[in-house]
């Protein structure tokens, strides 16, 4: 069984939509994250969520929010689309925060804004 | 913040041979050095870490070393093979609780047959 999933692999969507991203782990951990990968492949972090605290990067945008239906899952917001938006989103969780160990990715949503 | 720089951006080795990736970053109360591989179209994943209090950690073929003092962590990879060609990612962590992973610009490793 896949540890991280996310959905939809491809979102291809005009600008000005909005989208959302699933994802979902089974791997019983209490925290998760949402990273962005761009053309460039840099890798950065956007959000950390656990059952306690959501910690923002200050760099995204307003127009992205995530919600936590329950532990199991972090879903991805993302309103009034635009062509920066388009990259490599990847969703992944930990056991206790970034510097408790392994990070588990998911496989990444491609997402192409037109 | 934590600033990291990793050198070099592109690596180009010939099969067999070592490959040295080095990671610097600013933050004196990082505790964590974790590097992550990812190979074309794949999920970044972890493939080795070392904590502060450890200068050197071994896996096989690759290990991780620590200089505390000057602020740095290298990935050695030796006798590379085809299958090791990725962008490497270092990530050194400072803080605590719920934050994430601050990544290094990655490293494009290519194993020359």
């Amino acid at each position: 069984d896949t540890a991280v999933s996310q959905t939809p692999k491809y979102l291809v969507t005009q600008m000005g939509n909005d989208k959302s991203i699933k994802c979902e782990q089974n791997l019983g951990h209490d925290t998760m994250y949402w990273y962005k990968q761009d053309s460039k492949k840099f890798l950065k972090i956007m959000f950390s969520y656990n059952n306690k605290e959501l910690i923002i990067n200050e760099t995204v945008p307003n127009r992205f929010s995530p919600k936590s239906p329950d532990k199991a899952h972090l879903n991805l917001h993302i309103n009034s689309l635009e062509l920066g938006d388009s990259a490599v989103y990847f969703c992944a969780s930990s056991r206790g925060g970034g510097g408790a160990g392994i990070q588990y990715f998911g496989a990444g949503t491609r997402l192409s804004v037109l | 913040g934590e600033n990291v720089e990793q050198h070099p951006s592109t690596l180009s080795v010939q099969e067999g041979d070592s490959a040295v990736i080095k990671c610097t970053y600013s933050d004196s109360a990082s505790n964590y050095f974790p590097w992550y591989k990812q190979e074309l179209g794949k999920r970044p994943q972890l493939i080795i870490d070392i904590r502060s209090n450890v200068g050197e950690k071994k896996d096989q073929r690759i290990a991780v070393t620590l200089n505390k003092t000057a602020k740095h962590f290298s990935l050695h990879i030796t006798e590379t093979q085809p299958e090791d060609s990725a962008v490497y990612f270092c990530a050194p962590y400072s803080g605590g609780g719920a934050d994430g992973l601050t990544f290094g610009k990655g490293t494009h490793l290519i194993i020359q047959p």
